[in-house]
């Protein structure tokens, strides 16, 4: 079963809009983390974040996380044609697995 | 190339087969994990290993399939009697964890997955 659910499933944006993609799960968690893939290919890791952070950075990216309301968004600043993939979230529940949701396909248009 | 590695990359077969599909995790990474993904869907967990020992499966792991990882290093999945159902991509994931009684999982690394096709 698949903890995660992506909001929405598919964005399609102009190449320098920003992209935000929202997650909710629905046990308590360790860390959320998220991933990205392109087309036929295995999973990338983008960006963890703790159960007792609020926001991170990395590059790009930004997510947060609000642990009352059981949900994370993704933010992609300034999008570029090659941003274009599917991208989930992933919840550490504590039991040595990663959760994974059904994803958000976002497509960046030149 | 110091990734996961995944072979076949592909693999047609048909009902009624048998297929293997093996993984190299990334060599310190004392965690191995499978996951199946369906067309448009998020990967979904099937089992792991801590080193060569299984620790958990999923229900969705019927009789027709074991995994092994017989020195804690490589692992194959082996899908007996295949079924049209069984058609997916595999994806084999990797990861160190420090503590053996960590319960935090840090970030995985992933191989590019083996495709399935059961005709």
């Amino acid at each position: 079963s698949q903890q995660g659910e992506e909001d929405p499933q598919a964005l399609s944006i102009q190449e320098g809009e920003n992209a935000t993609m929202n997650c909710s799960y629905k046990t308590s968690i360790n860390n959320l983390q998220w991933y990205r893939q392109n087309s036929g290919r295995g999973l990338v890791h983008l960006i963890l974040i703790r159960s007792n952070e609020r926001e991170k950075h990395s590059g790009r990216l930004r997510v947060t996380l609000d642990t009352s309301k059981k949900s994370s968004s993704l933010l992609i600043t300034a999008s570029r044609a090659a941003d274009t993939a599917s991208y989930f979230c992933a919840t550490d529940g504590g039991a040595q697995k990663l959760v994974f949701g059904q994803g958000t396909r976002l497509t960046i248009n030149p | 190339d110091t990734g996961v590695s995944q072979n076949p990359r592909h693999k047609i077969t048909k009902r009624g087969q048998n297929v293997t599909f093996r993984c190299d995790p990334i060599s310190e990474h004392n965690r191995l994990y499978w996951y199946r993904q369906t067309l448009g869907q998020g990967p979904e967990f099937l089992t792991y290993f801590q080193n060569e020992a299984q620790l958990e499966k999923s229900r969705l792991l019927s009789d027709r399939f074991s995994a092994e990882r017989p020195k804690g290093s490589f692992s194959t999945l082996e899908i007996q009697r295949t079924e049209q159902g069984d058609s997916a991509m595999y994806l084999c994931a990797s990861s160190l964890n420090r503590m053996r009684t960590s319960l935090i999982l840090g970030e995985l690394f992933f191989g590019e997955g083996s495709r399935l096709t059961v005709l």
